[in-house]
């Protein structure tokens, strides 16, 4: 079974502070894809980031940062500097290649508050 | 830009009534989802379709159904509305999978209430 947890309900932080949104799946496919996706108060879910389970590296865009780590099973999510823009709701979401068809797993989300 | 119209924002509609919610997509995507997102739940997928008057049931499909007569439009269909059934509905669309899971594009979501 395929399954994304986002432990984190609610984070509120400071303006300029780094913020980190964690996320761990389990799967038993060995191709899979994990993905990013952030839900503004306009509620449309906008994608953030895509990465597949061959491709470990980690990535920066901007002040965002996503850490891949196989052997935790994580996904984590870095907002650096946070801007009271970045204020939404995170979702974590798993797709495996083998299992699951079309299906993509979403964790509950983070929704995540910057105070000014 | 890619552009996934949901047909309303706000929906109240009573217990028992029929209930369509419509989804049009622009980017002759064949790939068109339906969730559902609930407080703590996350989305839920509800019905998925991949190709004209192709459906396939997703993980909570009772009380739905769809219908898929054009590619660029996909509708959610509450046959009788149950007060368990308001929640917030999220339509997506996708290109093919050809063997690449790729990102989804949603639309701005419909909040249905049911009284």
């Amino acid at each position: 079974a395929q399954k994304v947890t986002q432990a984190q309900t609610e984070i509120s932080v400071v303006e300029k502070e780094d913020v980190t949104l964690d996320c761990v799946y389990e799967t038993r496919d060995t191709t899979y894809y994990l993905f990013w996706y952030k839900q503004p108060p306009s509620g449309e879910l906008v994608f953030l980031i895509r990465r597949n389970s061959f491709d470990e590296q980690n990535e920066i865009s901007g002040r965002y940062s996503w850490n891949f780590q196989k052997s935790t099973s994580s996904f984590n999510f870095t907002i650096t500097a946070s801007q009271v823009v970045d204020s939404a709701v995170y979702f974590c979401a798993l797709s495996g290649l083998n299992t699951g068809g079309f299906k993509t797993i979403f964790g509950a989300g983070t929704r995540l508050f910057v105070k000014a | 830009d890619v552009k996934v119209t949901q047909s309303s924002r706000y929906l109240v509609k009573r217990t028992g009534e029929k209930v369509f919610l419509e989804c049009v997509q622009d980017m002759d995507h064949e790939n068109m989802f339906w969730y559902r997102q609930d407080p703590g739940l996350g989305l839920r997928l509800i019905y998925f379709s991949y190709d004209v008057k192709m459906k396939e049931k997703g993980d909570i499909p009772e009380g739905y159904s769809v219908s898929r007569e054009k590619k660029e439009r996909f509708s959610l269909i509450l046959e009788s509305a149950s007060t368990n059934q308001t929640s917030m509905y999220l339509c997506a669309s996708s290109p093919p999978q050809t063997g690449r899971r790729l990102e989804a594009f949603f639309g701005q979501g419909t909040r249905l209430t049911v009284v």
